[in-house]
């Protein structure tokens, strides 16, 4: 079965340091979105992709995130400098819209100490 | 802004019992609605994608339906089944995924 790929799985950090998490979409697929999930907050849209230009990251920090797409494989999301609110499980979803379901990885759980 | 709420927030019921989750959203303009399932530490697994011009979807045990004049979906899950415990999520599309705050389902023997 074709699956999105995050990597990595867990991270921890301390305050103040770079951390970058890389996501691979499903072959194919032409929209990639970055979410992040908290107990608090649930499941938040940080920023989404298609056809590897950046549609809206108005969910997103400005001043420490960002995200990309340096190719159709490859999305990146990187938080810098890092703060311990900024703990949470960030997910990436590929999809082929309108008709193809958004798949989504495993997640990167980050705990920034 | 499109917003989405899911009710119940948490839900705790014997095996065999027939469900009906509830999701209801502000704007009616979406492509279409997909609900997920994630279990406890895990990633989110599609299970249904009902197209805006479409009412219903099914697969298995599970049937979806779709309201969109009235902002409703309703997920129904048959006979249900310990293994149905994990929480569901619906998500609208409006070009961008919008995810409703879920339902806590567990099934318990």
């Amino acid at each position: 079965d074709a699956r999105v790929t995050q990597t990595p799985r867990h991270k921890v950090t301390e305050m103040g340091q770079e951390v970058t998490m890389r996501c691979q979409p499903i072959l194919g697929h032409n929209t990639v979105f970055w979410y992040r999930q908290t107990m608090m907050q649930g499941l938040e849209l940080l920023a989404y992709f298609r056809n590897r230009a950046p549609l809206d990251d108005s969910g997103m920090p400005k001043d420490r995130f960002s995200a990309e797409m340096p190719d159709a494989t490859l999305a990146t999301l990187k938080i810098q400098p890092s703060e311990p609110r900024d703990s949470a499980v960030y997910f990436c979803a590929s999809g082929l819209p309108p008709t193809v379901l958004y798949t989504f990885g495993s997640g990167t759980r980050l705990t920034v100490v | 802004k499109q917003e989405v709420t899911q009710i119940p927030a948490a839900l705790s019921v014997p095996e065999g019992e027939n469900l009906v989750l509830n999701c209801s959203f502000t704007d009616s303009a979406i492509y279409n609605l997909q609900w997920f399932r994630q279990d406890p530490g895990k990633g989110l697994t599609s299970l249904l994608l009902i197209q805006s011009s479409q009412r219903e979807q099914t697969s298995g045990r599970l049937n979806a339906s779709l309201d969109k004049s009235s902002g409703r979906s309703t997920l129904y899950i048959a006979a249900s089944q310990p293994g149905d415990s994990a929480t569901y999520l619906c998500a609208v599309n409006t070009d961008k995924l919008i995810f409703g705050t879920g339902t806590r389902l567990q099934v318990f023997p």
